[in-house]
């Protein structure tokens, strides 16, 4: 079936530091969902991308959907101790069902 | 608080066994969504409920069925229990069956233990 790769799939970073994880599809997507799952929590929805090249920004995350629609990215500029977590992102495939990448693990050290 | 609710938090049980996990959505979602999170390890969808139909499935094993109810709460059932069933069982839900701007809000999990 289709799957989307995320990459890296951990990422250790002094607090200050920029964070990027990058989500890859072989296929054009419709659209890409990014969740946040805390230590210990559930996912959290963050953001969906639907247009081709677009950029959305929440605060420090900037959130990138590639021209081709096959990529996407997620950007955290001067990471917080509050970033810590899984970032998934995620793509709708086969109808209504939802395709979690594997996950990025951030951790940041003070 | 996503308003997703899931029951019970957490499970032990015995190799061989069956154990039901409960989920409520949030008021007004008509999707259910069934998710198996292991270990370090990302999210495997198992199975989705529409207003009370099936309308996917994923790597869900035969051992493993579910259903959603008239009043749109779900429950999935997981029989010959096995040590590797050992998990997080996330339930979801949203509003719509797909499509765009259709986020899905998560449950707190149930913590499954398979001894």
């Amino acid at each position: 079936g289709q799957q989307v790769m995320q990459i890296p799939q951990y990422q250790h970073v002094q607090e200050g530091e920029d964070f990027t994880t990058y989500c890859n599809s072989s296929t054009t997507l419709s659209n890409i969902q990014w969740y946040k799952q805390r230590p210990g929590g559930h996912p959290v929805f963050l953001i969906q991308l639907v247009k081709s090249g677009e950029v959305k920004k929440q605060k420090r995350l900037t959130f990138q959907f590639g021209e081709a629609k096959k990529n996407s990215s997620l950007h955290i500029t001067a990471t917080q101790t509050t970033d810590v977590g899984t970032y998934f992102c995620a793509a709708e495939t086969s109808g209504s069902r939802l395709t979690f990448g594997e996950g990025t693990q951030l951790t940041v050290n003070p | 608080d996503s308003g997703v609710t899931q029951t019970p938090k957490h499970l032990i049980t015995a190799t061989g066994q069956r154990v039901t996990l409960r989920c409520s959505p949030r008021s007004g979602d008509l999707s259910v969504y069934w998710y198996q999170q292991s270990l370090d390890q990302g999210l495997q969808f198992l199975i989705q409920y529409y207003n009370g139909e099936e309308r996917a499935k994923g790597n869900i094993l035969e051992r493993f069925s579910a259903q959603q109810f008239p009043d749109l709460h779900s429950e999935l059932n997981l029989s010959s229990l096995e040590l590797g069933d050992s998990a997080l069982y996330f339930c979801a839900s949203s509003r719509l069956a797909g499509g765009t701007y259709n986020e899905q809000f998560f449950g707190p999990g149930t913590r499954l233990t398979v001894l």
